[in-house]
């Protein structure tokens, strides 16, 4: 069974720092991109970026290049999203969730995490 | 960057159908894949490739397209079918992938 499990609910102060993980078992974790999905409260889903942990390749999506990083550890089957300091307007659920469709090329996400409930208050 | 356009809202009665569009520049060329987000739950991936079904999504769930508008039926509906649903598409031109605004679906 595919299962994608992600780290709890983090509570933080503005400036601070955050890494969330994505833990993927039940599939060869290291051949499969996993994407990261934002929902800020009460609104819809945002695509962040996209890594693939054979090789750290990474893509990003211009509204939040350069405003987080997303990392791989290939050995421990895990990917990473983190802030160097993070702002109110951070807080949100995060997802991470494996991109399927590579027999038409039409790609989509078939397995999310349970999400990750980020709070930023002073 | 590529939008996709859907309802806000699509109201239904119990036993009924509902259809949830998505609009988009160009989606004739692209696969739509739909979401659907319970509340306080993930997303659940619902239909993929305009109109298949990963295993386990029931037979009252489908997909299709034409023109510029993919739809999302939801027939015999059900009390458990209220919630959020997304279409998404992968913009090849940017390789980004892209959600639609979202449509909340209230069973009366």
């Amino acid at each position: 069974e595919v299962q994608l499990v992600q780290s709890g609910v983090e509570v933080k102060k503005p400036g601070e720092s955050l890494k969330i993980s994505c833990k993927g078992s039940g599939y060869y974790f290291t051949g499969s991109w996993i994407g990261w999905v934002r929902q800020m409260p009460g609104e819809g889903l945002e695509w962040m970026g996209i890594i693939y942990p054979g090789d750290s390749e990474t893509r990003y999506s211009p509204s939040f290049q350069g405003q987080v990083t997303i990392s791989a550890d290939k050995s421990i089957n895990t990917a990473y999203l983190q802030w160097s300091s993070l702002k109110a307007s951070d807080t949100a659920i995060y997802y991470c969730a494996r991109k399927a469709g590579y027999t038409h090329g039409w790609y989509y996400f078939d397995h999310w995490g349970q999400g990750t409930l980020v709070t930023v208050s002073s | 960057s590529y939008v996709l356009t859907q309802p806000p809202s699509v109201s239904v009665a119990p036993g009924k159908t509902a259809r949830i569009t998505c609009g988009g520049n160009n989606i004739g060329t692209k696969g739509v894949h739909w979401y659907q987000q319970r509340p306080g739950q993930a997303p659940v991936l619902l239909v993929y490739d305009d109109s298949d079904r990963p295993s386990g999504i029931p037979e009252r769930f489908s997909g299709s397209k034409s023109g510029n508008m993919a739809t999302l039926t939801i027939s015999r509906v059900e009390a458990e079918d209220e919630a959020d649903y997304y279409c998404q598409v992968w913009d090849g031109s940017s390789d980004h992938y892209v959600f639609g605004t979202g449509t909340k679906v209230t069973v009366l």
